[in-house]
């Protein structure tokens, strides 16, 4: 079967670095993806990894272990507006999104 | 580049009757859009995939005749929320995969409509 799990809330400091972590399972994969959706607007893409590795894209890198079945979204210089929910989905082999529930980051002074 | 624009972004409506939502690609034809619904702290849940000019397929669960899709152009997907009820209200998302993009290529995400129904 397929299923994806990622932690449903995290805080965090002002200033300083978090990991959100995401695992899955699945038999078809064709990427993982990583949203930031604020409270009640849709989701903005920020990433995408199909092959291995860590990609770095400003403040936000994001990993992926295709083997591990396991990514994580690193958040650097943490900002105040940065406060919002992370959603981790992967892409099956019908290149279908299969979505977390998302992470809340909340952002502390 | 790559604007999704969803209408209205909330709507309030009384039980029973129909609700219709606009996903339009401003600068961007799309081949596919998809329609999510959203509860609170949970997952985008996929409803329906739409592609122009032939008929939605519908997630399993997803009643094709209460929620009514239509893609009559590139640019343009409706959804109908018919007969609704309290437990229709939620968070409505659409996405649109732009012509000429790959199937992983990332989607392009509406603002979201926030129905209630009373």
């Amino acid at each position: 079967g397929q299923n994806i799990d990622q932690p449903t809330e995290m805080t965090a400091t002002e200033g300083a670095i978090v990991q959100i972590n995401c695992t899955y399972q699945t038999s078809g994969f064709n990427g993982l993806f990583w949203y930031q959706q604020h409270a009640g607007e849709a989701p903005t893409f920020l990433s995408y990894n199909v092959l291995d590795g860590l990609e770095e894209k400003g403040r936000f890198s994001s990993f992926l272990s295709r083997s591990k079945g396991y990514s994580y979204l690193l958040l650097k210089e943490l900002q105040m507006k940065d406060s919002a929910s992370y959603l981790c989905a992967f892409m099956d082999s019908n290149y279908q999104l299969i979505w977390g529930a998302g992470t809340k980051l909340i952002i502390k002074p | 580049g790559a604007v999704v624009s969803q209408h209205p972004s909330w709507v309030i409506c009384k039980s029973g009757t129909s609700v219709k939502i606009e996903c339009r690609s401003l600068d961007f034809q799309a081949t596919t859009m998809f329609w999510y619904r959203q509860f609170p702290k949970q997952s985008l849940m996929l409803m329906a995939t739409s592609n122009e000019g032939s008929k939605a397929t519908y997630e399993q669960g997803v009643e094709k005749d209460k929620f009514l899709i239509n893609h009559a152009s590139l640019t343009l997907s409706t959804l109908t929320v018919t007969s609704a009820h309290p437990e229709d209200s939620s968070f409505y998302i659409c996405s649109a995969r732009r012509l000429g993009d790959s199937d992983n290529s990332p989607l392009h995400f509406g603002n979201g409509t926030r129905l209630t129904v009373t």
